[in-house]
């Protein structure tokens, strides 16, 4: 089974600032990498899939790049309603898998 | 509008059994898969299992195979996960989530329902 690793696991962030999350897969998972936002009590959203392909009304702050095992997920304003849990997760070898997530906490 | 609403919170006893529901509205429900996701309390998301409710065609985790079932009733739209014999270690949020294939991103997810058990 592959495993995706998050980091950090927890990144303090002023608003407006710059925020970089990474995710680094156990082997290679190609481009088929995707992000989610989960905030406190509510369902996850979906941010990214392709690796770097926004989904439907997802701002253009939120960018995501890499391929193979490495990847980032870039916030490049954040926002007060930016700070929450996001996690990675592969859908490219079975069984699919979640990173741990990366906290981004107002600094 | 695409929705998944799932049942409410349980509070059930080691031993018991339990099945949890998520209907869908607002598109084809036998032409995308529902996925189940187990978060434990402050922890992170873990995939349990899909199904398609077209064929009713199952997968699971690894992990999951076998401490639970997944169902659907393409009928009334509406996919389950059940229990045979509760744990205390299944006290967990579960969210129901759909999926264009079985191998994919999840799209539109459920408000996810509290399952606690306790003795």
């Amino acid at each position: 089974e592959i495993v995706m690793t998050q980091s950090p696991a927890t990144l303090s962030v002023s608003p407006g600032e710059r925020a970089t999350l990474s995710c680094r897969a156990s082997q290679s998972v190609r481009s088929n990498l995707a992000w989610y936002q989960q905030k406190p009590g509510q369902a996850p959203r979906l941010l990214i899939y392709s690796a770097s392909t926004r989904a439907t009304d997802i701002p253009a702050r939120f960018s995501g790049s890499g391929s193979g095992t490495e990847f980032t997920l870039t916030i490049s304003s954040l926002q007060s309603e930016d700070f929450a849990v996001y996690y990675c997760q592969q859908y490219n070898n079975w069984p699919p898998a979640f990173g741990q997530g990366t906290k981004v906490e107002i600094k | 509008e695409v929705q998944l609403v799932q049942s409410g919170a349980e509070v059930n006893k080691p031993g018991e059994s339990l099945k949890i529901s998520c209907k869908g509205s607002g598109y084809s429900f036998t032409s995308y898969w529902i996925g189940w996701v187990r978060q434990m309390p402050g922890k992170g998301l873990e995939w349990m299992g899909i199904i398609y409710p077209g064929d009713s065609d199952t997968r699971y985790s690894p992990s999951f195979q076998g401490q639970v079932t997944i169902s659907a009733d393409k009928s009334i739209s509406t996919a389950y996960l059940q229990w045979s014999s509760l744990k205390a270690s299944d006290t967990a949020m579960y969210y129901c989530a759909r999926a264009p294939a079985a191998m994919t991103v999840y799209d539109y997810w459920g408000q996810g329902t509290l399952v606690t058990v306790s003795s």
